[in-house]
């Protein structure tokens, strides 16, 4: 099977922009989370999905928002870009998160630098 | 709110040595816990896992303990090698919600 893939690789935005990320996941997976990871915070959780319903979200501002498509793909979404907001954005999907018991398997990631 | 503690944020080891790494979790919701491996540029992999039904998980070189009264996780890699040299993350997963540890650098000289 083929893995998590997520495009764009890498994006340069500028401040005030907003971006649109996508994550494709394993063939059968129904759930995918996203995580924000930088040097200084490491893996921050984002938000999951999971039959394009979001079942729980992380601390972060409203400017990051995502919706996930009949099909099991995803977007994540960053209005109003600001500095802070550069790093890699990760996808994961799992086959079906219940109550937290299906592996997750990782997207190579997209790095977003915003100038 | 969650939170994961991991300790230590660095370590250094010889070549064959044992290497633990420890976590604490705070959300009692918490019933999966895996540990990933990320290699620099690289994605994170899932090395092992245990569920909180389960208080030992070994798989070759790597084993992992839960003690849920506590709310201890710890990773434990023997003999290890060069190879290993990566950071290494422990999360708790509970509620559709997955909280990662800081990551632990681990660097084993040979």
């Amino acid at each position: 099977k083929a893995g998590v893939t997520q495009t764009p690789r890498y994006l340069i935005k500028t401040r005030g922009q907003q971006v649109t990320l996508s994550c494709s996941p394993i063939s059968g997976h129904r759930s995918v989370s996203w995580y924000q990871q930088t040097p200084g915070q490491g893996l921050q959780f984002l938000f999951e999905y999971f039959s394009e319903t979001q079942r729980n979200k992380g601390n972060f501002p409203g400017r990051f928002s995502g919706r996930q498509f009949s099909n099991s793909r995803s977007e994540m979404n960053v209005s109003t870009l600001e500095l802070g907001d550069s790093a890699l954005y990760l996808c994961a999907s799992s086959l079906e998160a219940g109550v937290g018991t299906d592996t997750q398997y990782f997207g190579p990631g997209t790095r977003l630098t915003v100038l | 709110g969650e939170n994961v503690e991991q300790h230590p944020s660095t370590l250094s080891v010889q070549e064959g040595d044992s290497a633990v790494i420890k976590c604490t979790y705070s959300d009692s919701a918490s019933n999966y816990f895996p540990w990933y491996k990320q290699e620099l540029g690289k994605r994170p992999q899932l090395i092992i896992d245990i569920r909180s039904n389960v208080g030992e998980k070994k798989d070759q070189r790597i084993a992992v303990t839960l003690n849920k009264t506590a709310k201890h996780f710890s990773l434990h890699i023997t003999e290890t090698q060069p190879e290993d040299s990566a950071v290494y993350f422990c999360a708790a997963t509970g509620g559709f919600k997955t909280i990662f540890g800081a990551g632990t650098r681990l660097f084993v000289k040979a």
